[in-house]
């Protein structure tokens, strides 16, 4: 099955740029998304189709994806931001397609 | 308003059943896949299922396979997850998502419910 992986933790001072990678054999061939969730609530989706950003989505989120990496990139980082990021691929690569999510990355603001 | 709102969730014994359920308002419930996605205590997203619109491509995680079944009825805009056999790696909080896809290339979740509490413990 197809595998996402994430750094577990990623820490950047308020107002530089975090950067959330999320790597995957030839991730540059899938759509990637991306997900936010604070502590106690559920999962917002903050980019689509690897670039996209949903109605409501600050323009300071933004993203990419080639090769075998797909990043996440968050500009003028804010306290606000501080959650953990997902990543989310579709594996319709067997009779079984499914959902993959990445571990999950916990942005921390300092 | 676009929402999602679960239910159903409890303490169950290992080898017990529940029943989920998932209200939609605020949109077409019927032109849209559906999903659940559940998350232990501590832990990160697991997708556990997905539904078509019309109910006949169903997907599941290989953990649930032959224990939970995913369906929906869109005359009451509602999705549901029935959980059989259920085990304490069972334990999380299921999500119900709206979903779209768009052939092989991709699927996403737009909107999600607060979740519902799944506790499998003696």
């Amino acid at each position: 099955s197809y595998v996402l992986t994430q750094p577990p933790s990623v820490s950047v001072a308020p107002g530089k740029t975090a950067r959330i990678t999320c790597g995957g054999n030839n991730i540059g061939s899938k759509s990637v998304h991306w997900y936010q969730q604070k502590p106690g609530q559920a999962p917002v989706l903050v980019i689509y189709y690897d670039s996209d950003r949903p109605s409501g989505i600050p323009e300071r989120f933004s993203g990419s994806n080639s090769g075998n990496t797909a990043t996440l990139t968050i500009s003028r980082v804010e306290a606000g931001d501080e959650a953990d990021y997902y990543c989310q691929v579709w594996d319709s690569s067997s009779d079984h397609p499914n959902v993959v999510f990445g571990g999950g990355t916990k942005l921390t603001v300092l | 308003e676009v929402q999602l709102v679960e239910s159903g969730g409890g303490l169950v014994q290992p080898g017990g059943s529940l029943r989920l359920s998932c209200a939609a308002s605020g949109f077409t419930f019927s032109s849209y896949w559906m999903s659940w996605v559940r998350q232990a205590p501590g832990k990160g997203l697991e997708w556990v299922a997905n539904i078509k619109q019309d109910g006949s491509e169903k997907y599941y995680v290989d953990s649930v396979k032959g224990r939970f079944t995913i369906s929906r009825d869109n005359a009451k805009n509602s999705l549901y997850l029935q959980m059989n056999s259920l085990r304490a790696e069972d334990t999380a909080v299921y999500y119900c998502a709206r979903g779209t896809i768009a052939a092989a290339n991709y699927y996403y979740m737009d909107v999600w419910g607060k979740g519902t509490t799944v506790t499998v413990s003696s």
